[in-house]
């Protein structure tokens, strides 16, 4: 079974841009989960998408935005990129089945994003 | 509010000798904790979990961690430490809940060093 893919690996930007960042679950799990990771702040959670619905989210700006297709595949948006918004970008998968938490999440290799 | 708290930023231990890297957690109602390792420009990799039944939990690579609801801590452990076990870890805590649903809090990571 193909892991958790996250497209693309490493991305530049300037202040001020927008990005768009995709990850792809593993086939048959319908949970995704979005996180930052700064070594500052560690691991943040962003937001979960199951089956098209947001169904939790973190404690970040309107900025971040993220969304879910009916093939799970998962995509996070950042508008007017600030520099501090400098991080890996890990999504993970999970069944879904229930409450996701009970299902082991698996995560991506994480999209490196430098703003400049 | 849930909150995870790795004391130790580093640990460092020789290897052959066992190993423990400490996590105390806050959470309201009953946890669900889990121990995930990260090595250089990696993803998460998860180890273990505890959702309920026995305090002890084995996980992948021999790691093992223990459930302690009286000190709120759940320390991830290894008889024997390898060179190759060298890397970031990190604990997670998720609690019941709709407003919790795929939603892991991590501690900040505490890097072990395992040296020969």
């Amino acid at each position: 079974k193909a892991g958790v893919t996250q497209t693309p690996r490493y991305l530049i930007k300037t202040r001020g841009q927008q990005v768009t960042l995709s990850c792809s679950p593993i086939s048959g799990h319908r949970s995704v989960s979005w996180y930052q990771q700064t070594p500052g702040q560690g691991l943040q959670f962003l937001f979960e998408y199951f089956s098209e619905t947001q169904r939790n989210k973190g404690n970040f700006p309107g900025r971040f935005s993220g969304r879910q297709f009916s093939n799970s595949r998962s995509e996070m948006n950042v508008s007017t990129l600030e520099l501090g918004d400098s991080a890996l970008y890990l999504c993970a998968s999970s069944s879904g089945t229930g409450d996701p938490i009970l299902n082991e999440q698996f995560f991506g290799p994480g999209t490196r994003l430098t703003v400049l | 509010a849930q909150s995870v708290a790795q004391p130790e930023d580093q640990v460092n231990v020789a290897e052959g000798n066992p190993l423990t890297v400490k996590c105390t957690y806050s959470v309201s109602g009953n946890p669900y904790l889990f121990w995930y390792v990260q090595y250089p420009n990696r993803g998460l990799q998860f180890l273990l979990k505890y959702i309920t039944g026995d305090n002890l939990v084995k996980g992948s690579y021999g790691f093992e961690a223990e459930f302690n609801k009286s000190q709120t801590s759940f320390h991830l452990k290894k008889p024997s430490a390898l060179v190759s076990d060298s890397a970031l870890y990190f604990c997670a805590v998720s609690a019941q809940g709709s407003g919790n649903t795929g939603k892991l809090i991590f501690g900040q990571g505490t890097t072990l060093q395992v040296k020969p």
